[in-house]
């Protein structure tokens, strides 16, 4: 069975400050992604990065950055310099290499005061 | 490109009766999967359709079912709708399986759902 997990249920940051969310995954399979929504107020999940289990770089763009662990199955977002825009809930999610069925987390609402 | 569209935004039923949600795929994908997000939660897959037919199923009870038409676009049944049923339910669609982007899956807005 895949089960992922945010410990962290909200967050509260000032702008510009850097903000980290965790998340950490379960599965048996060798080969599966990961995924990283963003949920805003309106509902719609927006999608922000797909990784693959073998490919541990990590990876920058723009404010986001991510930090793939296989050693430790965890796949942590970082935004750096916080913005207002940023508030949302934020997903994990994992799916099995060749499938597309989405196992999400519980999600981290990130709120990001003036 | 025309992304994800769902309909209706909003809809209040009652318990016991029946609901149908409806959804729009993206330009070009040919595969639609539907969640369920209950207030604080995670979406939960409930399952998708390929081809017109389902390919592939969470853990949800049968009175939940679906249909796919030619245009790839989809609908979701409910019947005997309960408190519980109340929810975002979301639509994400993607290319066919075994294409390399088969699991970027791109979600609509969402149909959210009250059950009294």
């Amino acid at each position: 069975a895949q089960k992922v997990t945010q410990a962290q249920t909200e967050i509260s940051v000032v702008e510009k400050e850097d903000v980290t969310l965790d998340c950490v995954y379960e599965t048996r399979d060798t080969t599966y992604y990961l995924f990283w929504y963003k949920q805003p107020p309106s509902g719609e999940l927006v999608f922000l990065i797909r990784r693959n289990s073998f490919d541990e770089q990590n990876e920058i763009s723009g404010r986001y950055s991510w930090n793939f662990q296989k050693s430790t199955s965890s796949f942590n977002f970082t935004i750096t310099a916080s913005q207002v825009v940023d508030s949302a809930v934020y997903f994990c999610a994992l799916s099995r290499g060749g499938g597309n069925k989405l196992t999400f987390g519980t999600g981290t609402q990130l709120k990001v005061e003036l | 490109e025309t992304g994800v569209t769902q309909s209706p935004t909003h809809l209040i039923k009652t318990r016991g009766q029946q609901v149908t949600l409806r959804c729009s795929s993206q330009s070009g994908h040919n595969t639609v999967s539907w969640y369920q997000q209950a207030l604080g939660q995670g979406p939960q897959f409930i399952f998708q359709y390929y081809r017109e037919e389902e390919n592939g199923r969470g853990n949800f009870p049968p009175r939940f079912s679906g249909l796919q038409f030619p245009n790839y676009s989809s609908e979701l049944n409910v019947n005997a709708l309960e408190l519980d049923d109340s929810a975002l339910y979301l639509c994400a669609s993607s290319p066919a399986p075994g294409l390399a982007d088969y699991n970027e899956q791109f979600f609509g807005p969402g149909t959210r759902l009250t059950v009294l």
